[in-house]
């Protein structure tokens, strides 16, 4: 079965970090550009950052910019969101997302997301 | 930058067809792609480029590209298909989401 699954979520401090996973199986992992969407409860969904299936090519949100890093192992299927010099306005569900980079060409593959909280 | 307006909420009556509209510059030049979103659970792709069904979605949904209006179209609308729909497209290596239209079925 094709799936996605983030983990590392919590409540941290303003200020601090914390390392998001998104472990993927059923699919070639390393064929597909690889996103991170966030959804503040009860509102919208926004996009954060992408990574390509090589790991050459990445961007970012300009709200995210020198703040967090995207990155991949595509030897152990696995995508991270580290994130650095965390804000309230950072708390949100973050869902990894496989952009369809054959096909659709659109967010294909959700997982169930991981609740960050950034609070004192 | 590029902007997607969505309205707020729209109402159908059962079994009737909704329509739930995206607007952007020059939007009809570029893929758009929609997603549903029921609450608690991440949101699952329902159109793709325009006017494209994933499998596994049913015909009652299909999309439209044109101008400065994308448009989602629910045929013989349900009650299981009231929830937020998302309209998406790409722009200089970004994605874009519209901020959504919440689905009432009455």
């Amino acid at each position: 079965e094709v799936q996605l699954a983030e983990s590392g979520g919590g409540v941290v401090q303003p200020g601090g970090s914390l390392r998001l996973s998104c472990a993927a199986s059923g699919f070639t992992f390393d064929r597909h550009w690889m996103n991170w969407v966030r959804q503040v409860p009860g509102k919208g969904l926004v996009w954060v950052s992408h990574i390509n299936g090589d790991e050459s090519g990445t961007n970012y949100a300009d709200f995210v910019k020198g703040r967090f890093t995207i990155s991949r192992d595509n030897a152990k299927n696995t995508l991270y969101l580290q994130m650095n010099s965390l804000r309230p306005e950072d708390t949100a569900v973050y869902y990894c997302a496989r952009r369809d980079s054959v096909t659709t060409l659109g967010f294909d593959i959700w997982g169930q997301g991981t609740m960050v909280t950034v609070s004192s | 930058s590029y902007e997607l307006t969505q309205s707020l909420s729209v109402s159908v009556a059962l079994g009737q067809t909704a329509r739930i509209t995206c607007g952007g510059n020059n939007i009809g030049t570029k893929n758009v792609h929609w997603y549903q979103q029921k609450p608690g659970q991440a949101p699952v792709l329902v159109i793709y480029r325009d006017n494209n069904r994933p499998s596994g979605i049913p015909e009652r949904f299909s999309g439209s590209n044109s101008g400065n209006t994308a448009t989602l179209t629910i045929s013989r609308a349900q009650a299981g298909d009231e929830a937020d729909y998302y309209c998406q497209v790409w722009d200089s290596s970004t994605a874009l989401f519209g901020g959504g239209t919440k689905l009432t079925v009455l």
